[in-house]
């Protein structure tokens, strides 16, 4: 299997502009979570997803932050409108079963927003 | 808010040394994991501690649970500098699917 697979790696994008992260699970995974990466808060969980249904959206900072997850094999977090506060690095997990047996992560999306 | 306050936050040691980050939080958690972040990826997850008291070894590495399933530790023996990383603890939160990471440990081992 390949892992958990993300893109882009990197987006620079403008201030208002719309950003779409996406993410493949590993197969047969039944879990899947994005969080959020910055030096100052460390990793936040955003929202998780279980069997494609979302569980726990407490952690969206706000409105303009929405993911979807229409089948097993793809989930996006959508950005609208982007500002610069949002640049972080945002990483999609899966996971089977339990938390127990813990988590497979993507390599990231590094956002940056200008 | 469930918090994992991890420490010490840096740590940079010489190869050879013995090092111990901790983890520790009020909240009771179902398992406890370990993970390692390197640079441009994503954390890997080292172990993972289910029983209060437990002690696993991997290596030159002893990661132990607390009794009370609040905290957690990890030893590192003769550290190398391929040891070099993010080190992060993550709590199961109890009843859910949620992993609730800590604040992060970055250790450097010199040559």
């Amino acid at each position: 299997d390949a892992g958990v697979i993300q893109s882009p790696r990197h987006e620079v994008t403008e201030m208002g502009q719309e950003v779409t992260l996406r993410c493949k699970p590993i197969s047969g995974h039944n879990s899947l979570f994005w969080y959020r990466q910055t030096m100052m808060r460390g990793l936040e969980l955003l929202i998780y997803f279980n069997n494609n249904v979302p569980i726990d959206d407490s952690g969206m900072p706000e409105d303009r932050f929405s993911a979807k997850m229409p089948n097993a094999s793809f989930s996006t977090l959508k950005i609208q409108p982007s500002e610069p506060r949002d640049s972080a690095v945002y990483f999609c997990a899966s996971s089977f079963g339990t938390p127990d047996y813990g988590y497979t992560f993507g390599s990231g999306t590094r956002l940056t927003v200008v | 808010t469930q918090l994992l306050e991890q420490s010490p936050q840096f740590l940079s040691i010489q190869e050879g040394e013995n090092l111990t980050v901790y983890c520790n939080s009020s909240s009771v958690f179902s398992s406890l994991q370990w993970y390692r972040q390197e640079p441009g990826e994503g954390p890997v997850l080292l172990v993972t501690v289910v029983t209060g008291g437990e002690v696993k070894k991997l290596k030159r590495l002893t990661f132990q649970f607390g009794d009370a399933r609040k905290d957690s530790s990890l030893h590192i023996t003769a550290a190398q500098p391929g040891d070099t990383g993010l080190y992060l603890c993550a709590g199961a939160t109890l009843g859910t699917d949620k992993l609730i990471f800590g604040t992060g440990t970055r250790l450097q081992v010199f040559p």
